[in-house]
């Protein structure tokens, strides 16, 4: 089955400063995913990469950047964090071929930024 | 647009009774459809899925889905609800293409009373 990590399940950090999430999958996906998940919003796309060093913004970039320099790896920054980016951050992959599979989801991240 | 609406935010149902989580979706031909289930604090595992053929399908944990074109609808089911069952459920409908980006429905919170 395929994997996708998160580094952590929890942090805490302080208002400004720089935040990496960190997202692994070990299944030679080329599309990765990161979402942040809000009570009563739902999943809210916040940037994909569909190859290395490629990105596109999603619905909700601002404040966020990214990072694909290997294909296994897709990384979010957080330029300075605020309060209003506490949430839980879901990492996701899938194959540019199999679209019936789908994505595959990491545990998640839930950042508490004070 | 394509657009995923799943009606009911929350559901309350007794442990044993049968289950049925709306959704209808917005899309100009075909679509992939997905249900996800996220258990508190967890990221999103893969229910089930439909591209095409048998519009019944059935999935892990006893869930199945019926894909009904002529209401554009791909509602959920089980037939005795499990404790085990309490979760949120999300509805996703894909574009497919090279990014395979999916759009998520904003979800529904099952309780599952004893």
């Amino acid at each position: 089955d395929v994997k996708v990590t998160q580094s952590s399940r929890y942090l805490v950090k302080r208002t400004g400063e720089k935040v990496f999430l960190e997202c692994v999958q070990d299944m030679d996906h080329e599309n990765m995913f990161w979402y942040r998940q809000d009570p009563g919003l739902g999943l809210r796309l916040i940037y994909f990469s569909y190859d290395v060093k490629m990105k596109e913004k999603g619905d909700i970039p601002e404040g966020y950047s990214v990072s694909r320099e290997k294909k296994e790896r897709f990384s979010l920054i957080l330029e300075s964090a605020s309060t209003n980016q506490t949430s839980m951050y879901l990492c996701a992959s899938s194959s540019r071929g199999r679209a019936i599979y789908g994505y595959t989801f990491g545990s998640g991240t839930r950042l508490t930024v004070v | 647009a394509q657009s995923v609406t799943q009606p009911d935010i929350h559901i309350t149902v007794s442990e044993g009774a049968s289950l049925e989580l709306r959704c209808n979706y917005s899309y100009g031909a075909t679509p992939y459809l997905f249900w996800y289930v996220q258990s508190p604090g967890q990221g999103l595992q893969l229910l089930l899925k439909y591209f095409s053929g048998d519009t019944l399908v059935q999935g892990i944990k006893g869930f199945e889905a019926e894909f009904k074109r002529s209401q554009s609808s791909f509602n959920l089911r089980k037939p005795s609800v499990h404790w085990s069952d309490a979760a949120e459920y999300f509805c996703a409908v894909g574009p497919g293409g090279a990014t395979n980006k999916l759009i998520f429905g904003t979800g529904t919170l099952l309780a599952v009373q004893p």
